[in-house]
């Protein structure tokens, strides 16, 4: 368990649909990092927030949308969904192990389908 | 800005083999980190190995080692003794010193498959 908790899983959903990907992050880390990742694509990133503010914005679609609750748990919005919106969403947040960065650590991601 | 290259989009060896993957970045700074993931089928992402850019030593953890050469900004990964555990996608992935955003640059990746 790495500690990021995201949900769904799957997600099977029609064009034109609206959806919405939940993240929590690791305790303790205040950071939320959004990222899509088509089939054998790389990682694209989304957006940031940190305690609640945005804090840094990627190739996000004006359809996406996102925002990070007093409790740190974050939502990624996506609407008015088309086939290619179709992939694997991660979020991660910064992995833990003292002072200086250690990385993310991710959740397992929820696979979006648009059919 | 920061960029990450990989430049082997995909490889392949034999299981027990030795196979090095490359990692070239730019960057002007001075003070920097070094990240190795790795994504296996299952999609999920795994931290490899990281590298402080001001220890000259090169991290190793198990199998995995890496060849930091801070001149020339290349970023190696070595796994010996090669499983087909290891058949998933690398990605490198820089983040500068001193980023109050802690964000992360990702090369596109490498696949590796292990074949037996």
């Amino acid at each position: 368990d790495s500690g990021v908790t995201q949900t769904p899983k799957h997600l099977i959903t029609a064009t034109g649909q609206r959806v919405t990907l939940r993240c929590s992050p690791r305790s303790g880390d205040l950071s939320v990092y959004w990222y899509q990742q088509s089939l054998d694509q790389g990682l694209q990133f989304l957006i940031q927030y940190y305690n609640g503010e945005e804090r840094a914005k990627g190739n996000i679609l004006e359809r996406f949308s996102a925002q990070q609750f007093p409790d740190l748990h974050s939502e990624l919005n996506l609407s008015s969904l088309e086939l290619g919106d179709s992939a694997l969403y991660f979020c991660a947040s910064r992995a833990g192990g003292g002072s200086g960065f250690y990385g993310y650590t991710f959740g397992s991601g929820t696979r979006l389908t648009v059919v | 800005a920061q960029t990450v290259t990989q430049s082997q989009p995909e490889m392949s060896v034999q299981e027990a083999e030795t196979v090095t993957l490359s990692c070239t970045y730019d960057t002007s700074e001075n003070n920097y980190y070094l990240f190795w993931y790795k994504q296996p089928p299952s999609r999920q992402m795994i931290l490899v190995i990281r590298q402080e850019a001001y220890k000259q030593q090169n991290a190793t953890e198990n199998r995995f080692s890496v060849n930091f050469q801070k001149a020339a900004k290349s970023f190696s990964l070595k796994i010996s003794d090669s499983q087909l555990g290891d058949t998933a996608m690398y990605f490198c992935a820089f983040m500068k010193g001193g980023d109050s955003n802690y964000q992360l640059i990702w090369g596109a990746g490498t696949k590796l498959i292990i074949k037996p």
